[in-house]
């Protein structure tokens, strides 16, 4: 069965530290990883998709399969980051996205 | 572009009634998809459609139910509601053969 662990519920940082959001999975295929972004009183949002290899609002995350792991990582953390953020997984054999129970990112000034 | 809408925001219903909840997905989308996340226990799949078929649902009762319509637009149906049903559905949808998903506010679900 797929599965999607993130060990932490809550970060807390200062600003301008960096940070690492945990993401491991579980797939015996090949994986589709996903980091989404909840902010305050807003809708779940696609932050960054592991395909893309893109960096936005300065978070990238690598996929490292023989880790399994999908982390996210900023170099230096803005108070604007504050969010819950969910590691998700998809793949060919169930078309649906399969969520961690997300971690809370605390930046405090 | 609009993104993925959701009625109602909020829904109160008691305990036994039946709660109906719509989605319309972003225009070009044909996949919706709902989700379940309850306190405590994170965001749940519940069901897919796709071109007004069923194509995969989770682990819930069959009481959970839905259609898709020719607009694509979506309905969850939960008859004989129960209290642990509480809880935020969100309404997600994809164009065909892509995976990341977009989701909608939400409807938050309160039985009482």
């Amino acid at each position: 069965a797929q599965r999607v662990t993130q060990p932490e519920k809550l970060l807390s940082v200062f600003k301008g530290a960096p940070v690492e959001l945990k993401c491991n999975y579980s797939y015996s295929g090949s994986p589709e990883l996903f980091w989404y972004v909840q902010y305050s009183r807003q809708r779940l949002q696609l932050l960054l998709r592991h395909i893309s290899r893109e960096s936005i609002k300065g978070f990238t995350a690598d996929l490292n399969k023989g880790e399994t792991s999908f982390h996210l990582k900023k170099p230096f953390a803005q108070e604007e980051d504050s969010a819950m953020y969910y590691c998700a997984l998809s793949g060919r054999s169930f078309q649906k996205l399969v969520f961690g129970t997300g971690t809370r990112l605390l930046v405090s000034p | 572009e609009a993104g993925v809408t959701q009625s109602p925001t909020h829904l109160i219903k008691t305990r036994g009634q039946q709660a109906t909840l719509r989605c319309s997905p972003i225009s070009g989308h044909t996949s919706v998809y709902w989700y379940q996340q309850a306190l405590g226990l994170g965001l749940q799949f519940l069901l897919w459609y796709d071109e007004g078929e069923e194509r995969n649902r989770g682990n819930f009762p069959p009481r959970f139910s839905g259609r898709q319509f020719p607009n694509y637009s979506s309905e969850l149906n939960v008859n004989a509601l129960e209290l642990e049903d509480s809880a935020l559905y969100l309404c997600a949808s994809t164009i065909v053969g892509a995976y990341e998903q977009y989701f909608g506010p939400g409807t938050r679900l309160t039985v009482t």
